[in-house]
């Protein structure tokens, strides 16, 4: 069974400072792997996807994130948080009739 | 608009009722799913149907209820409420191929039983 580990429950970062969200996967195939943003009070919104090609994927909001098949990796970055990144974030890897399985989510806080 | 829409947004009903929450998309999405949220559990899969009149158990099926007679609309009935169904209730859907597409979440309803 696929399953995803989010290790860190809560970051807090500097506003212009860089971030990194890890994302652990376990697959026994090549997975399907996504990230989304939820915002207090709303749904969760899909920042990227990757299946295959380059393991360097860009999305929204000037996320992006790479993944690592010999780490069971899939972080994603922003070079430079903004206040409005602030947010919960979940990974998550896609697994058979399109269902995915979601990580606990990783709550980002972003210091003035 | 289109997009996905669920209601009520908010909802109280009393332990042992029954309550219906709705979904409905617009974009004719094959596949469509149920997820609550709880702090400390993220996002746990209840049912998911990958069309009308085909729908199946997800990680946490007991006490829900669900039906799909149209493509548009994926409806999740508790049968009989308990406290521990008190959750935020997530529906998304996705294009036929799912897997690879991501999902489109609605803004979610938040259910409380008292």
């Amino acid at each position: 069974a696929q399953s995803v580990t989010q290790p860190d429950i809560h970051i807090t970062v500097s506003e212009g400072a860089s971030l990194e969200l890890r994302c652990n996967y376990s697959y026994g195939a090549t997975p399907y792997l996504f990230w989304y943003v939820q915002s207090p009070g709303q749904g969760l919104q899909l920042l990227l996807k990757y299946f295959s090609g380059d393991t360097l994927v860009q999305g929204i909001k000037g996320f992006e994130a790479e993944f690592k098949r010999s780490q069971s990796s899939f972080n994603l970055r922003k070079p430079s948080v903004h206040w409005s990144d602030a947010a919960e974030y979940f990974c998550a890897v896609g697994a058979g009739a399109g269902k995915s399985t979601f990580g606990d989510g990783t709550t980002l806080t972003v210091k003035p | 608009d289109a997009g996905i829409t669920q209601s009520p947004r908010y909802k109280i009903t009393e332990t042992g009722r029954q309550v219906t929450l709705m979904c409905h998309q617009t974009w004719s999405h094959s596949y469509m799913f149920w997820y609550r949220q709880d702090l400390g559990h993220g996002l746990r899969l209840i049912y998911y149907s990958a069309a009308a009149d085909i729908t199946d158990k997800g990680e946490v099926p007991d006490g829900y209820v669900v039906s799909r007679s149209k493509t548009e609309n994926f409806p999740l009935t508790l049968e009989s409420a308990t406290r521990s169904q008190t959750s935020v209730y997530f529906c998304a859907s996705s294009e036929s191929q799912g897997q690879g597409r991501g999902y489109t979440f609605g803004s979610g309803t938040r259910l409380t039983v008292v």
